[in-house]
């Protein structure tokens, strides 16, 4: 099946460094990739849509220009969360449109990141 | 705007009893309705999706779903839970017209099995 995968799993950084998280899939190309963060007790919200070879389409609320997202060829596009501060803290998951023409969606593992 | 709610926040069941997940959506139009499980630390799996026709649907790991329009629900139901099982579920619908890959989730709910 088609697999997604997140790197890293963990990061901890200091605040106001920046830090980027990459979203791989593995076993297809993906022209189009969902960032996603999960509050804890709450449920997952779409942050933006990164699309190929274009800018990426944010929700309402997410400052495109604190979460800076990229995707740059068919099986990786990554979210770089710049001047990061403490309340940036959080679970962030991408998922890709899967090979077939369904509509699925897979998801990566997901990655915490913990600004100090 | 599409909304999803999961009222149920933790439920506990015994192992091999029967599971029932409550699923409450809010939308316009045909929407598509999906669970989805996830384990700790790791990505969500999909369990089963509807888009249309039969409105009792299969999924893997034994479990299924009914969409039921006039409820406005998609409840996830298991006759016998394992302890594998146990897992944050959630439910989400996505707009029929975008492909239903545009997802708005519910809160979760967070299965616990007894053995």
């Amino acid at each position: 099946g088609a697999v997604v995968s997140q790197h890293p799993s963990r990061v901890i950084c200091k605040s106001g460094t920046s830090v980027k998280i990459e979203c791989r899939s593995l076993d297809f190309q993906a022209t189009t990739m969902f960032w996603y963060r999960q509050f804890p007790k709450k449920s997952l919200m779409l942050m933006a849509t990164s699309n190929e070879g274009s800018k990426a389409t944010y929700e309402q609320g997410v400052e495109k220009d604190k979460f800076l997202i990229n995707h740059a060829s068919l099986t990786l596009s990554t979210l770089t969360v710049t001047s990061a501060h403490p309340e940036d803290s959080s679970f962030y998951i991408c998922s890709a449109l899967g090979p077939t023409n369904t509509g699925e969606l897979f998801f990566g593992e997901g990655s915490r990141l913990t600004v100090l | 705007a599409q909304s999803v709610t999961q009222p149920d926040i933790h439920i506990t069941v015994s192992e091999g009893a029967s599971l029932e997940l409550r699923c409450n959506y809010s939308y316009g139009a045909t929407p598509y309705l999906f669970w989805y499980v996830q384990s700790p630390g790791q990505g969500l799996q999909l369990l089963l999706k509807y888009f249309s026709g039969d409105t009792l649907v299969q999924g893997i790991k034994g479990f299924e779903a009914e969409f039921k329009r006039s409820q406005s629900s998609f409840n996830l139901r298991k006759p016998s839970v394992h302890w594998s099982d146990a897992a944050e579920y959630f439910c989400a619908v996505g707009a029929a017209t975008g492909g239903g890959n545009k997802l708005t989730f519910g809160t979760g709910t967070q299965l616990k099995v007894e053995l």
